[in-house]
């Protein structure tokens, strides 16, 4: 199993620029997260998905959209890329509703500079 | 609601002392805690986890963290630090304990571990 997948790992845009990072996971997990992760700040979820056709917003969502139209794929778009978005962006995922804890299991990672 | 506090945001240790991570969290429900790791330029990995059955929690590389529900604290233990080990730990506990509200992690800042040779 290749768990967690992200592509691309490494984008740079300029302002204004749109870009999809790309989430895959091949463990029937229910539960996907996209969070960004900036020194000194932790990770920031950004958006969430606790199931196909699902999303919900996390603490960091603006900027930002996602889709979730396959259980195994997650997809974080930027329409108009600023530099703020400049961060290294992690996909998660999880077993899901039913279970008592859901550790996550995450991504190696984009790391997306905006000039 | 609940909250993780890492104390110290970053810890420098030499090789083969004593590692100790400090982790506080508040929570009203009984909390299922994570301890992760992150190497550079890695993604984030599962070290541990208390899920409510024993107290004191085994992880990988020689790691363990002890669940205080008194002083609400799951801090992370070492006996003996290796080079390998630089890397920042991060905290964290479960959204909740309830099958469908256990959704989202709250998650510490994390602590930057240094091994000094």
């Amino acid at each position: 199993n290749a768990g967690v997948t992200q592509t691309p790992k490494f984008r740079v845009l300029k302002t204004g620029q749109s870009m999809t990072l790309l989430c895959a996971q091949d463990m029937n997990h229910e539960y996907m997260y996209w969070y960004r992760q900036d020194p000194g700040m932790g990770l920031r979820l950004i958006h969430y998905s606790v199931g196909e056709g699902t999303t919900a917003k996390g603490e960091v969502p603006d900027g930002y959209n996602v889709s979730r139209l396959k259980k195994q794929n997650f997809l974080l778009g930027l329409e108009s890329a600023a530099p703020s978005q400049t961060s290294v962006y992690f996909c998660a995922s999880a077993l899901g509703a039913g279970w008592s804890y859901n550790e996550q299991f995450f991504g190696p990672g984009t790391r997306l500079t905006v000039l | 609601a609940q909250s993780v506090t890492q104390l110290g945001s970053h810890v420098s240790v030499s090789e083969g002392a004593l590692v100790l991570l400090r982790c506080n969290y508040s929570s009203s429900v009984p909390p299922y805690l994570f301890w992760y790791v992150q190497y550079p330029n890695q993604g984030l990995q599962l070290l541990l986890k208390y899920t409510s059955a024993a107290t004191l929690v085994k992880g990988i590389n020689g790691f363990e963290a002890e669940f205080k529900k008194s002083e609400t604290s799951f801090h992370l233990t070492k006996p003996s630090a290796h080079m390998s080990d630089a890397a920042e730990y991060f905290c964290a506990v479960s959204d909740g304990i309830d099958a469908g509200n256990n959704r989202k992690l709250i998650w510490g800042l994390g602590t930057s571990l240094a091994v000094n040779p």
